[in-house]
């Protein structure tokens, strides 16, 4: 079975660009969950889709959006990028909400400039 | 909202030593409790996992962890410890019950380092 898949797996923007990263899951998983990971901040929870629907969302700006779509893959979009935006950005995927084992993918490392 | 603390920021073990890295959660309901593992280079991978029942759960290579209700902990073990154990390890929790609390909250992690 396929892992959990993210493209692009680097990518160079510059100050108040905007990005759009993929995820796919892994096949029959319904819920896909986007993390942020910082040296200083750890990982941290963006939010989670289910069914095409926001489930769950963590404490970031509104700059930060995502979409899921009906064959579950799930897309994140983060707009007028900040340096601060520099980091690897964790996709994950479960069979049910929140409560199941997540599988992550090998993240998107996004460099700011 | 939950938080998890892993005080061992670094930890530098010899191969054969034994590991125990230590992981506190707060939150007042039921939880889940997750320990993962990022290998240099590669992706998260889940190690084990606490729902319910024997509190003493193994995991993959070795590795088993104790959750103690009472001290709101979850605590990593290894008997002896491998150079290819070399890795960061995170504790995560989410709580049973969906809304907001469902979702995974990490700790900060440890980095283990094991020298030959």
């Amino acid at each position: 079975k396929a892992g959990v898949t993210q493209t692009p797996r680097y990518l160079i923007k510059t100050r108040g660009q905007q990005v759009t990263l993929s995820c796919s899951p892994i096949s029959g998983h319904r819920s896909v969950s986007w993390y942020q990971q910082t040296p200083g901040q750890g990982l941290q929870f963006l939010f989670e889709y289910f069914s095409e629907t926001q489930r769950n969302k963590g404490n970031f700006p509104g700059r930060f959006s995502g979409r899921q779509f009906s064959n579950s893959r799930s897309e994140m979009n983060v707009s007028t990028l900040e340096l601060g935006d520099s980091a690897l950005y964790l996709c994950a995927s479960s069979l049910a909400i929140s409560g199941g084992d997540q599988y992550f993918g090998p993240g998107t490392r996004l460099l700011v400039l | 909202a939950q938080s998890v603390s892993q005080h061992n920021h670094h930890v530098i073990l010899s191969e054969a030593a034994s590991l125990e890295l230590g992981c506190n959660y707060s939150y007042g309901g039921t939880v889940n409790l997750f320990w993962y593992v990022q290998y240099p280079g590669q992706h998260l991978q889940l190690l084990l996992k606490y729902f319910s029942g024997d509190p003493l759960v193994k995991g993959i290579k070795g590795f088993e962890a104790e959750f103690i209700k009472s001290k709101f902990s979850f605590n990593l073990r290894k008997p002896s410890v491998q150079w290819s154990d070399t890795a960061e390890y995170f504790c995560a929790v989410n709580a049973r019950g969906g809304g907001t609390a469902s979702k995974l909250t990490f700790g900060t992690g440890t980095r283990l380092q094991v020298t030959l």
